[in-house]
């Protein structure tokens, strides 16, 4: 099965830098790359995601960047301000696409903490 | 619109009991999914359905069972409870077959003594 590991573990930037959280993935047939923040007892949620026919897309601050020959995929966070401060997971899909639905394999988590 | 509700948002169980955790989505999604969170190894999937009627193994799906009981509900069963089963669990849906577009629940606390 796939499997997809994060890194670093935890992540202290100065506000106002960049941060850069990588991921690489084993299973050269997933296709879509979704990054999530989840804040201090609330749920996961999606912050950008990306397919696999796409090298690089952004959304304001927030971009991600993928090598599909490498199976590496990066966050990049610009700018970065106190709110930013959660645990970011990176995922990869995976799974059976005739058997009608791929699961979301997940990275170990980094936790960014943004000193002001 | 709730999204996806779950129920209940804390518990704790004695070794051997047994519980049901509910889950239930307004958003007229195929695919529901249960995950547990425990520190430092993200989120796995212990069982998911792709669509009303299917059930399958994930990741880790030892010591649960699961039912979809209808498009909407999908609910996890640990039927003889042990102290690893701690953990947060959250459930997902998804309207694509793809894994994509997940909305996750506001998960569960579960501890097990």
């Amino acid at each position: 099965g796939e499997n997809v590991e994060q890194h670093p573990s935890t992540l202290s930037v100065q506000e106002g830098d960049s941060a850069v959280i990588k991921c690489t993935y084993s299973d050269s047939a997933s296709n879509y790359f979704p990054w999530y923040k989840q804040e201090l007892g609330k749920r996961p949620q999606l912050i950008i995601d990306i397919r696999s026919n796409v090298g690089e897309k952004k959304d304001q601050r927030i971009a991600v960047t993928l090598n599909k020959t490498a199976k590496h995929f990066s966050l990049h966070i610009t700018e970065t301000q106190p709110e930013d401060s959660a645990v970011y997971f990176c995922a990869a899909s995976w799974g059976d696409i005739i058997q009608g639905a791929q699961k979301l394999v997940f990275g170990q988590g980094t936790r960014l903490t943004i000193n002001p | 619109n709730a999204g996806v509700t779950q129920t209940p948002k804390f518990q704790v169980l004695k070794t051997g009991q047994s519980m049901t955790l509910q889950c239930a989505q307004d958003m007229n999604h195929n695919s529901m999914y249960w995950y547990r969170q425990d520190p430092g190894m993200g989120l796995r999937l212990i069982y998911y359905s792709a669509s009303e009627g299917t059930t399958d193994k994930g990741e880790v799906p030892n010591g649960y069972n699961v039912s979809r009981l209808n498009k909407r509900e999908f609910s996890l069963r640990l039927e003889s409870a042990a102290p690893s089963q701690t953990s947060v669990y959250f459930c997902a849906s998804s309207p694509r077959w793809d894994g994509g577009g997940y909305t996750f629940g506001s998960g569960t606390r579960l501890t097990v003594v």
